[in-house]
């Protein structure tokens, strides 16, 4: 059974910092891993998907690397924002489903 | 606006109700997913479809529960007799998903229904 763990649980940063969020599986046999931005009472925007044979992916400040051989993946925000301030999920995916981390709930203060 | 939407948004019942949530995905996708995601926790998986067909159920999944795509397109989750432990965020989402490309089968989702049962 997939297992994804996410570290830290949460996050302060000063606005400007780069910052990275880690996530970690037990089962290396995914299909794919995406990242996910989840604000408060809200349902889920995805961020980047990162294909199974990728080691990285890239969107604006957002960049994602997967290292399946050791079941991690690092999702790095460069120039962080206080619009930033959200939960970030990662998941694997398989060929019917996404296993979820239990996210890490970043603020970016003023 | 194209994306998937849920409706209700939120719902309130008292345990022992049923309850029917509906979820449109992206007009293009086959496949839709429904999760349930409660306080502090990441989405679960609850089950999904191929066009109107159901491929598979997590054991999270109770008899209580039952979904529905019928022409392919919408879709409907219908709890029976709630109870309080069903109090949780029901997300759903839709893919385009190609058998030969599944490495490329992005998930997007709607905004949710939150249920909660008194």
């Amino acid at each position: 059974k997939q297992e994804v763990t996410q570290i830290p649980a949460a996050l302060s940063v000063p606005e400007g910092e780069n910052l990275v969020l880690n996530c970690s599986f037990t089962d290396s046999a995914i299909y794919n891993l995406q990242w996910f931005r989840q604000d408060p009472g809200k349902g889920l925007t995805s961020l980047l998907l990162i294909q199974s044979s990728q080691r990285e992916q890239t969107s604006g400040r957002l960049n994602a690397s997967l290292d399946k051989s050791s079941g991690r993946s690092t999702l790095y925000i460069a120039a962080s924002q206080p619009g930033d301030s959200a939960t970030y999920l990662c998941a694997c995916g398989t060929a019917s489903k996404l296993t979820f981390g239990t996210g890490t709930r970043l603020q970016v203060t003023l | 606006d194209t994306g998937v939407s849920q409706d209700p948004r939120h719902k309130i019942t008292k345990r022992g109700q049923n309850v029917t949530f509906r979820c449109d995905p992206i007009s293009e996708h086959n496949r839709l997913y429904w999760y349930r995601q409660t306080l502090g926790q990441g989405p679960e998986f609850l089950t999904y479809f191929q066009n109107e067909a159901q491929l598979e159920k997590s054991r999270l999944l109770s008899d209580r529960f039952s979904a529905e795509r019928p022409k392919g397109s919408f879709s409907t989750l219908e709890i029976q007799r709630t109870e309080q432990g069903d109090s949780a965020m029901y997300l759903c989402a839709s893919s385009l998903a190609r058998t030969s490309r599944l490495v490329y089968n992005e998930q997007f989702f709607g905004p949710g229904t939150r249920l909660t049962v008194l």
